[in-house]
């Protein structure tokens, strides 16, 4: 069974560009999340999907970053205009929907570098 | 003040050493407790999950938790130098919700 996969693995861009990275889940997993990984910070949660809706958003930093999981199924994350500090590796994770509890599986994560 | 507090670390210990790893946390809603491996470059990969306090078991790994003093730990036996990797306390209020991370303890299990 495939696991979560990220597009790119990496992408360096500039200052005030976009950039759109890509998640997908491992098949049949209605949750969703996308998570953050600053220089020397800890992971933070970003946002959770379940099937295409937004059930909680708490964790987006501001309104340069859009997410949207259409159908469904994979799920995008773009941020325009990129700063500086946008710069980290972004992980996504999805889960079943089961009783007890889910695990979150991750991807490897896309390296954003903002000059 | 942070929700979990980690100690980065890097720890270095023999193969075969005991390795113990702890977080604290602050957020007495924490019901759902994780411990992740993460390898450079990689995802992290969840190890151990618990709910309740009390000690879990899994092969080398037992992971404890004393909600009365919001601590959780991690413990290695027989550690090998495939165990190099950084570890990460999370947890969580309930089922799918976010997870919350420490910052990772890097380990290195020395031949």
């Amino acid at each position: 069974e495939a696991g979560v996969t990220q597009f790119p693995s990496h992408s360096v861009i500039e200052k005030g560009q976009t950039v759109t990275l890509r998640c997908d889940p491992i098949s049949g997993h209605d949750n969703l999340y996308w998570y953050r990984r600053v220089m020397g910070k800890e992971i933070k949660f970003l946002l959770h999907f379940v099937k295409e809706s937004k059930q909680d958003e708490s964790g987006m930093p501001n309104n340069r970053f859009l997410a949207e999981r259409t159908g469904g199924t994979y799920s995008t994350l773009k941020v325009q205009p990129a700063e500086l500090e946008d710069s980290g590796v972004y992980f996504c994770a999805s889960s079943q929907a089961l009783p007890g509890g889910d695990e979150q599986f991750f991807g490897p994560g896309t390296r954003l570098t903002v000059l | 003040q942070k929700e979990v507090e980690q100690d980065p670390g890097p720890l270095s210990v023999p193969e075969g050493a005991i390795v113990s790893l702890n977080c604290t946390y602050s957020n007495s809603a924490f019901q759902y407790f994780m411990w992740y491996r993460q390898y450079s470059r990689k995802g992290p990969e969840l190890l151990m999950y618990t709910y309740s306090s009390g000690n879990k078991e899994d092969g080398r790994f037992t992971a404890q938790v004393d909600k009365s003093s919001k601590y959780i730990s991690l413990f290695i036996r027989d550690s090998q130098p495939s165990d190099s990797a950084t570890y990460l306390c999370a947890m969580s209020v309930g089922s799918y919700q976010k997870v919350t991370f420490g910052t990772g303890t890097k380990l290195q299990v020395i031949p």
